[in-house]
């Protein structure tokens, strides 16, 4: 298995605080990626990384931000949390897509918004 | 804007029949198509990956292939197991970008 570890992988929280999702990696690739897995929806693209301090937004960035200060380690944000953003939240990491190369996943934060 | 649409969204077979599983995308502008394997409670574990300029790729009894042109791509899972039994994604990049797009997904179900 890829070194992928997400924390916390389970988390019921409350309308209005913010929480931050953590992805660990120890193969020290290059990309990083945060995607959320719905129902009716599959796998979107939330933010993704492509170095230190280098982010890009993705498709259903609105509400959450990112942060990558060192290369093994990039934290998503959800600064107020909504009901909406009750989903499964992935990380992945690949040195590149667009270049062919594979992308790991990790296994899964499950986020409950009450 | 790029959409992968996977249809059937399920689909339930006995053992040992051959499959075919079908991707489909609405811009043929990319640079590479993955399939990918998702158990319940999981996350999604890559199969194959086809670049444009392939037209095939083959692992064990999985074979993959790409009509980029025709925006299509099947993945044919041969003698199908009970362990094969998994939700099966598709997704391609857009314009060669690290924005991969994903289908929904298709759950088989292969019965003993």
């Amino acid at each position: 298995d890829a070194g992928i570890t997400q924390s916390p992988r389970h988390k019921v929280t409350e309308t209005g605080t913010p929480v931050t999702l953590r992805c660990h990696q120890t193969e020290n690739h290059r990309y990083m990626y945060w995607y959320r897995q719905d129902p009716g929806h599959g796998l979107r693209l939330i933010h993704y990384s492509y170095g230190v301090k280098d982010t890009d937004k993705g498709e259903v960035s609105d509400g959450y931000s990112v942060s990558r200060s060192k290369t093994e380690d990039f934290l998503l944000t959800l600064e107020s949390a909504t009901s909406s953003q009750t989903s499964v939240y992935f990380c992945a990491i690949s040195e590149s897509v667009s270049s062919g190369n594979t992308i790991y996943f990790g296994e899964g934060s499950w986020l409950t918004v009450v | 804007k790029q959409e992968v649409t996977q249809i059937p969204a399920a689909l339930s077979v006995p053992e040992g029949e051959n499959l075919v599983l079908n991707c489909s995308f609405t811009d043929s502008a990319i640079y590479n198509l993955q399939w990918f394997r998702q158990d319940p409670g999981k996350g999604l574990t890559s199969l194959l990956l086809i670049q444009s300029s392939q037209r095939e790729q083959t692992s064990g009894r999985l074979n993959a292939s790409l009509d980029k042109s025709s925006g299509r791509s099947t993945l044919y899972i041969a003698a199908s197991q009970p362990g094969d039994s998994a939700t099966y994604l598709c997704a391609v990049d857009q314009g060669g970008s690290e924005k991969l797009v994903f289908g929904k997904g298709m759950k088989l179900t292969v019965n003993p």
